[in-house]
């Protein structure tokens, strides 16, 4: 089983609209969970991170994070054609990043 | 603040050469890791240097891979011989102290590109 799995997509979204990425996780050892965003040719970036049950909003971002399920998501609101990306969920385990493979989204203009 | 650097940007080699790549962590981070990804998969994860001891090295593939990081500032991570399956992107990422409990935001590098042919 993979530690870390993703929809690879691609997920198309109109522009304005909620984007809903999703991830689940393998090893309930994990202790705080990220998104990285990731542009074609460049480096991830972390844009979000939670380490509890429930919600963290940050703008237009919000993580969710179910431990119980072993889930995490991630709602992109009022999406614009800039955060068409590739959206890689990742878990931290031991301190070592453990990644997905990515769900790549695309804004629709 | 300088991030994270990489050099080279890309490399092309043959198959059985020896290719080091490296990289300059963010000032004052004590952590650095190396990650890995090959087409078609995730970013994996590699090693773990504290300073400049190897704190995890469990990623590393096999013993063609060397990695350093003398006086616990750059680190450079050499691949002899390289093989066609060592084709792939490699991050470089580096964080501040740990705190216990806590994690600390590793920033990535842009990556070095390495080609095996």
């Amino acid at each position: 089983q993979k530690e870390v799995e993703q929809n690879s997509g691609p997920l198309s979204v109109p522009e304005g609209a909620i984007a809903s990425l999703n991830c689940t996780y393998s090893d309930r050892g994990s202790q705080s969970f990220f998104w990285y965003r990731q542009y074609s040719g460049k480096s991830p970036e972390l844009i979000m991170f939670i380490y509890s049950n429930g919600d963290k909003e940050d703008g237009r971002f919000t993580a969710q994070l179910n431990k119980a399920s072993q889930y995490v998501s991630l709602l992109i609101r009022d999406s614009q054609p800039s955060d068409s990306a590739t959206y890689l969920c990742a878990v931290n385990l031991y301190d070592k990043i453990i990644f997905g493979k990515g769900t790549r989204l695309h804004i629709l203009p | 603040e300088a991030g994270v650097t990489q050099f080279p940007s890309h490399s092309v080699i043959e198959k059985g050469q020896t290719v080091t790549l490296r990289c300059d962590p963010i000032s004052g981070h004590d952590n650095l890791y190396w990650y890995r990804r090959v087409m078609g998969k995730e970013i994996k994860f590699l090693l773990h240097f504290v300073k400049e001891s190897k704190q995890d090295e469990s990623g590393m593939p096999n013993n063609r891979f060397l990695a350093e990081r003398t006086g616990g500032t750059y680190s450079t991570l050499k691949v002899q011989p390289a093989e066609l399956e060592d084709s792939g992107v490699y991050f470089c990422a580096s964080s501040k102290n740990l705190l216990a409990g806590r994690y600390n935001e590793q920033f990535f590098g842009p990556g070095t590109r390495l080609t095996v042919l």
